[in-house]
């Protein structure tokens, strides 16, 4: 299957600094890519959809000056959170639609990125 | 909150007995599908079900879709303890956009 790889891991970073993370298609061209966040033990909350040259478009409730979006490419989607807080700490996690597919097909996600702030 | 809902919120059995977690969700949609995550990873997909689709087979994985009742089941026969892990549905209405449930976590007892 395609691979999106995401970038880092896991990072950690004082509170007020700004952290990006990278959301890559390995292998295919992904038009579309989105961006979620999952608190421990819970599910997986849609923040944004990222579209390659354009505005992403943000869940209600989601800060958009909070949570930079840009995509840049097919096959690159950057969340930057900025001036992070220890209530940003959270599991981020991308996925992407291969282009060309029709919908009816299924999404592939990073790995994840679990952010701790301090 | 359009999420979907999952049960049980957690199951335990033992090894070699099947593993069962529903879902229900809100609107119509367009396809269901199940993800796998074990803990603090990404998502791995398992199956996808098709609106006009009402069982699907995959290895030792059931799904059963019920568009009028807005459900769906998983079912894992023979669970092995590399089954443990939370399940998650995840639906889509005619948009790339996924709406996941609450999940499901699995603990398989060796």
């Amino acid at each position: 299957g395609a691979v999106v790889s995401q970038h880092p891991s896991w990072v950690i970073c004082k509170s007020g600094t700004s952290v990006k993370i990278e959301c890559r298609s390995l292998d295919f061209q992904a038009t579309t890519m989105f961006w979620y966040r999952q608190f421990p033990k819970q599910s997986l909350m849609l923040m944004a959809t990222s579209n390659e040259g354009s505005k992403a478009t943000y869940e209600q409730g989601v800060e958009k000056d909070k949570f930079l979006i840009n995509h840049a490419s097919l096959t690159l989607s950057t969340l930057t959170v900025t001036s992070a807080h220890p209530e940003d700490s959270s599991f981020y996690i991308c996925s992407a639609f291969q282009r060309g597919r029709g919908r009816d097909t299924e999404a592939f996600f990073g790995q994840g990125t679990r952010l701790t702030v301090v | 909150s359009q999420q979907g809902e999952e049960d049980p919120q957690a199951l335990s059995i033992q090894e070699g007995e099947n593993a069962t977690m529903n879902c229900s969700y809100k609107t119509s949609i367009n396809n269901l599908q199940w993800y796998r995550q074990n803990s603090g990873r990404g998502l791995v997909h398992l199956i996808l079900i098709r609106s006009n689709e009402r069982e699907k087979h995959s290895g030792r994985l059931r799904v059963t879709l019920d568009t009028s009742k807005k459900s769906s089941s998983l079912l894992i026969t023979a669970s092995r303890a590399a089954d443990t892990a939370s399940y998650f549905c995840a639906t889509t209405s005619g948009t790339y956009k996924y709406i996941f449930g609450t999940g499901t976590r699995l603990k398989v007892l060796a």
